[in-house]
């Protein structure tokens, strides 16, 4: 079974509905990301959780809220989706200092919205 | 702020070396990494190094690192088709309460022509 997993993993939905992306992860990390990636844009950070009560926001969080519900879930919610949030969607753990001191992130497999 | 650059495309032949180049502008990144992409699916850590080192070599991979420059190669020997892939650079967010994220460069989509 996959360590991150993220669902749905596409999704089209129309201008101004709120939509839901969940991850959950079986790596017991306590760090968590949500990242979008955009064609010649490469991965831009959401944001990101530290722990359960530990919630910041990334590079690009407007239009974006996030659920930090337990160690191993991180959801992702657009409010009111518009169509520049196309895109492809990341979630990816870490456990900083966990097995040597450099911060390596396990993403999981992607979601693809669609906004209409 | 933190930056980190690379070209967007690479195109080689089966069997060539790839080299595909990054910049960063972090001079106190503690690790620099290469994460691989392969199409359809998330990043995956592919290699890494540590900030006092110059080289490190994996089998067909070879990372050099220049601080003084900071500049970042990653070097793919005897290139097959299934290093099809976009690779990211990444460097460590070192300041403040994001200590330790990521800042990824934009990729290298690297093609392989049989």
């Amino acid at each position: 079974d996959a360590d991150v997993t993220q669902t749905p993993r596409n999704r089209i939905t129309k201008t101004g509905k709120r939509i839901m992306l969940e991850c959950s992860q079986t790596k017991g990390h306590d760090r968590m990301y949500w990242y979008r990636q955009d064609p010649g844009l490469g991965l831009r950070l959401i944001y990101y959780s530290f722990d359960v009560k530990d919630i910041n926001k990334g590079e690009i969080s407007d239009g974006y809220s996030v659920s930090r519900q337990a160690q191993a879930k991180f959801s992702l919610s657009l409010e009111s989706a518009i169509p520049n949030q196309t895109a492809l969607y990341f979630c990816a753990t870490s456990d900083l200092g966990a097995g040597g001191p450099h911060n390596e992130q396990f993403f999981g497999p992607g979601t693809r919205l669609t906004v209409l | 702020g933190e930056d980190v650059e690379q070209s967007l495309f690479l195109s080689v032949r089966e069997g060539d070396s790839s080299v595909i180049n990054c910049t960063y502008t972090d001079s106190s990144s503690t690790y620099l990494y290469w994460y691989k992409q392969e199409p359809g699916a998330g990043l995956q850590l592919l290699t890494y190094i540590f900030s006092n080192m110059d080289m490190k070599q994996d089998q067909r991979l070879t990372v050099l690192l220049n601080k003084k420059d900071k500049h970042l190669s990653l070097r793919i020997a005897d290139t097959q088709t299934g290093d099809s892939a976009i690779y990211f650079c990444a460097e460590t967010e070192n300041y403040g309460g994001s200590q330790g994220n990521l800042i990824f460069g934009k990729g290298t989509k690297l093609s392989v022509k049989p």
